[in-house]
């Protein structure tokens, strides 16, 4: 079945560490997505990808990076310089080319700060 | 102001009863989407309908795109029914979506 698979499920951090979220998608979907969620807010998005080798900041990309080397893959890292990382993240990727094409989810990654 | 607001953040009910979860937003949006996501956290895609009303069994999506204000239902309701419902928007002529904060929904049998 085609999907998107968020791995791990549950990622632990000490400060100072990068860390890094896997996003691997069979949909063969061209644009994917990183969102963070926080309790009481919605969906904010960190880094989009509309092509593969090619990514733009959404509306909280300092102190994330992301790369796109293939088209499956949207792995989001997550650096020292994000003072406030825990949070729940979720991956998504939505075929382009039509309008209004839904976005297809993960199943996200909550990670926390040790 | 949140530029895609829903109401309620939380509700209860009673299994059986006729459920409605309202979105209204601000901004120009060219599709509004439903979205479901279950206490693990993952997100489900209920609907996204640009106009009028679309149904999926017990799950009824309405939009008034003039208004900006788009209703989820959900008749007879039941436990499995227990989620976080979002709605979200595609700001026009971008690939953003604009997420609502979603209401927390609790069916009790």
């Amino acid at each position: 079945d085609g999907g998107i698979t968020q791995s791990p499920k549950y990622l632990f951090r000490k400060e100072g560490q990068n860390v890094t979220l896997s996003c691997e998608q069979n949909l063969n979907h061209d644009a994917m997505y990183w969102y963070r969620q926080d309790p009481g807010q919605g969906l904010r998005l960190i880094y989009y990808s509309q092509i593969v080798n090619d990514f733009q900041k959404g509306d909280i990309a300092e102190g994330y990076s992301v790369s796109r080397e293939k088209k499956e893959s949207f792995p989001l890292t997550v650096t020292s310089a994000q003072k406030n990382p825990t949070a729940f993240y979720l991956c998504a990727s939505r075929q382009t080319g039509a309008l209004n094409q839904p976005q297809h989810f993960g199943d996200g990654t909550r990670l926390s700060i040790l | 102001k949140n530029e895609v607001e829903q109401s309620p953040q939380n509700l209860t009910a009673q299994e059986g009863e006729f459920i409605t979860i309202n979105c209204s937003y601000s901004v120009g949006i060219s599709a509004l989407h439903w979205l479901q996501q279950h206490p693990g956290g993952g997100i489900v895609s209920l609907f996204m309908l640009s106009s009028g009303k679309k149904k999926h069994g017990r799950l009824i999506a309405t939009i008034n795109i003039q208004e900006k204000h788009s209703s989820l239902h959900i008749t007879a309701s039941h436990p499995r029914d227990s989620a976080v419902y979002i709605c979200a928007g595609p700001l026009a002529d971008t690939d953003k979506l604009i997420f609502g904060t979603g209401t927390r929904l609790q069916v009790f049998p």
